[in-house]
């Protein structure tokens, strides 16, 4: 079971924006601003997308952005390409004795 | 821009000693946290632990009586040893560079499957 709950999939259509959310606790999401998304193509490393909660690396599309209220981050997509169709995984710095949490990911299909 | 490279044995028996190294390339060695990363097949990530360019190390408390990560700052290289490894340790294993300011990882390796034989 992982640290942090993602959905299991989620899909749209081309074109169309969707959200991904992150559940953590007040030991990780809830107390720091240290949530991270990640992109993950089959066979690939993956990615960094997003950085303390809402920053995007140079390079990554402004299609991408990250939020967070409370517990829960969450990623979202707009104007989705096909392209996108691939796994996202969230991570968080925790103040457990862990350093940092991944949730479980999350498949994103393009219709 | 920095790289970074796995490379080990990609078959280790059962009970016997995982080890992996990985070399950073095109970054200064004392910028980040150099971590290690798992995959199981078909399964999510989990976080192993890392070392900073002092040699201080922190790890995931579910292996961290099993995990050792040790560094050599001249050859820009970090290694990962798991001991006593099962079944449930075949994985492809990332090394990765850890941002210290904002906990992302910002690069990766391409990643190195080891499977656990029996």
């Amino acid at each position: 079971q992982s640290a942090l709950t993602q959905p299991a999939s989620v899909s749209g259509s081309p074109g169309q924006s969707i959200t991904i959310s992150c559940i953590g606790t007040s030991s990780d999401v809830g107390n720091y601003d240290y949530v991270s998304w990640y992109q993950q193509h089959p066979g690939k490393a993956p990615r960094l997308m997003i950085y303390e909660v809402t920053n995007r690396p140079s390079g990554v599309s402004n299609r991408f952005s990250g939020s967070k209220s409370g517990n829960t981050a969450s990623l979202t997509i707009s104007g989705l390409q096909a392209e996108d169709e691939a796994d996202y995984y969230c991570s968080s710095f925790t103040s457990d004795r862990a350093l940092v949490v991944f949730g479980g990911g999350t498949t994103l299909t393009v219709l | 821009q920095v790289q970074l490279q796995e490379s080990g044995p990609g078959l280790v028996k059962a009970s016997e000693t995982l080890s992996l190294t990985c070399t950073v390339s095109g970054g200064s060695i004392s910028t980040y946290y150099w971590s290690w990363i798992r995959q199981p097949p078909g399964k999510g990530l989990e976080w192993i632990g890392y070392i900073y360019y002092t040699g201080s190390t922190k790890y995931n408390p579910s292996l961290k009586s099993r995990v050792i990560i040790s560094g050599d700052t001249s050859k820009k290289e970090f290694s990962l040893k798991l001991s006593s490894v099962t079944a449930a340790d075949t994985a492809v294993y990332y090394c990765a560079s850890l941002s210290g300011n904002s906990y992302g990882l910002d690069y990766w390796g391409q990643g190195t499957l080891v499977t656990v034989s029996s």
